[in-house]
């Protein structure tokens, strides 16, 4: 069964960090593409960032480049969302999402999110 | 950037076709998607490559995608397809429509 379990979300204050991690299992997590998509309280999905089978090629939403920093360890299974300089607009629940195998980017499988809030 | 449009909200009566639009230039060209998210829950995918259901997705979800629209039709809408939707491509970055709430009446 596969599964993705996100952590490390928490209150911040803004310009602060914070770091989550997607703990993949059930697939060979080394071999699939893989995202953060966030949603706002109450409001839509909203695509953040991708990355690659091996890490060396990201892509990140305009709204976040330079600030937020995806990565992944194929030898843990994890995928990490670093986040700098944080606002308060980035406040969301933040989904790690595996992207499937077909040649289009669908999202297959959903983390269950881990909330972000970010307020002084 | 580029913009996916949805309806807000859609009703439909039990046993009927509810249908959601989702537009977008020249949207036809790429490849739609279609996510499923009910109140509290992860979204699911419930529409890929245009027209295509995962394994489990029950056959009255169906998908089409022409020109500057896309299209998911749920036939004999059941109680339990009560849920936001959302339609997806990819623009050289991940875009996301604006999301459509059903109420089945």
């Amino acid at each position: 069964e596969v599964q993705l379990v996100e952590s490390g979300g928490g209150l911040v204050q803004p310009g602060g960090s914070l770091r989550l991690s997607c703990a993949a299992s059930g697939f060979i997590f080394s071999t699939y593409w893989m995202h953060w998509v966030r949603q706002a309280p109450g409001k839509g999905l909203v695509w953040v960032s991708r990355i690659n089978r091996d890490g060396s090629s990201t892509t990140y939403a305009d709204s976040v480049k330079g600030r937020f920093t995806i990565s992944r360890d194929n030898a843990k299974n994890t995928l990490y969302l670093q986040m700098n300089s944080l606002r308060a607009e980035d406040t969301a629940v933040y989904y790690c999402v595996r992207e499937s195998v077909e040649v289009t980017v669908d999202l297959d499988y959903w983390g269950q999110g881990t909330l972000v809030t970010v307020s002084s | 950037s580029y913009e996916l449009t949805q309806p807000p909200s859609v009703s439909v009566s039990p046993g009927q076709t509810a249908t959601i639009t989702c537009s977008g230039d020249k949207l036809g060209d790429k490849y739609a998607s279609w996510y499923q998210q009910k109140p509290g829950q992860s979204p699911v995918l419930v529409i890929y490559q245009d027209a295509k259901r995962p394994s489990g997705i029950p056959e009255r979800f169906s998908g089409s995608n022409s020109g500057n629209t896309a299209t998911l039709t749920i036939s004999g809408t059941q109680a339990i397809d009560e849920a936001d939707y959302y339609c997806q491509a990819w623009d050289s970055r991940g875009v996301f429509g604006t999301g459509t709430k059903v109420t089945v009446l």
